[in-house]
């Protein structure tokens, strides 16, 4: 059984950083790229970053460019995001989720979800 | 980017009765990599269908998608009690892979 478990989140101040790590298991996890989309209290979904499978190629939505890093530790079945420069408007439940195939593709499997609240 | 945009916002219907959600994107979607995805309260979102008309694993057959290029259709033919959720699609074509604001879908 696919299973994706997030954890990191967390209340932290506007300029604060936080990393979010997602464990995750019952497939091969270097085969697939995967995601972090976040959802704001009440609001849609919002793609945030995603990753292929050998970790070699990254995405970015513009607004989180230059502040957040994703990466993924394939040995260790774990995907990553590393939150600098936070600010109030990032404020979401971020999920993991796994793209269909090693470069991409539809998200099959969510884990369900971390909740950042960025706050004085 | 592309932008999507759903349509109607709310759609309130009968249990029985058929709905129709649309997606509509600003530039033609290649290789129609376009998905739906179910969220019901409280819950991380479900695939229903990807490559526009591919049922997702596990779903029932009431849920079909369809269309091409712009334009893109997600239907549930008879509306069951428990597929009260808000209805997204999302297009995986060209980074930044970007979703719709949701169709909201009540049960009468």
């Amino acid at each position: 059984e696919v299973q994706l478990l997030e954890s990191g989140g967390g209340l932290v101040q506007p300029g604060g950083s936080l990393r979010l790590s997602c464990a995750a298991s019952g497939f091969t996890f270097s085969s697939y790229a995967m995601n972090w989309v976040r959802q704001a209290p009440g609001k849609g979904l919002e793609w945030v970053s995603g990753i292929n499978s050998s970790g070699g190629r990254t995405y970015y939505a513009d607004s989180v460019k230059g502040r957040f890093t994703i990466f993924r530790g394939n040995s260790e079945n774990t995907l990553f995001l590393q939150m600098n420069s936070l600010r109030a408007e990032d404020t979401a439940v971020y999920y993991c989720a796994r793209a269909g195939g090693p470069g991409g593709g539809a998200t099959d499997y969510w884990g369900q979800g971390t909740l950042v609240t960025v706050s004085s | 980017e592309i932008v999507l945009t759903q349509s109607p916002g709310t759609l309130s219907l009968s249990p029985g009765e058929r709905a129709t959600l649309s997606c509509r994107a600003s530039q033609s979607v290649s290789s129609n990599y376009l998905a739906w995805y179910q969220q019901k309260v409280g819950q991380a979102p479900r695939l229903l269908s990807y490559g526009a008309s591919y049922r997702a694993t596990g779903i029932p057959d009431r849920f079909s998608g369809s269309g091409s290029g712009t334009d893109f259709t997600l239907t549930i033919s008879r509306l069951e009690p428990e597929d009260l959720a808000v209805y997204f699609c999302q297009q995986y074509s060209s980074s930044p892979w970007t979703f719709g604001q949701g169709t909201k879908v009540e049960i009468k």
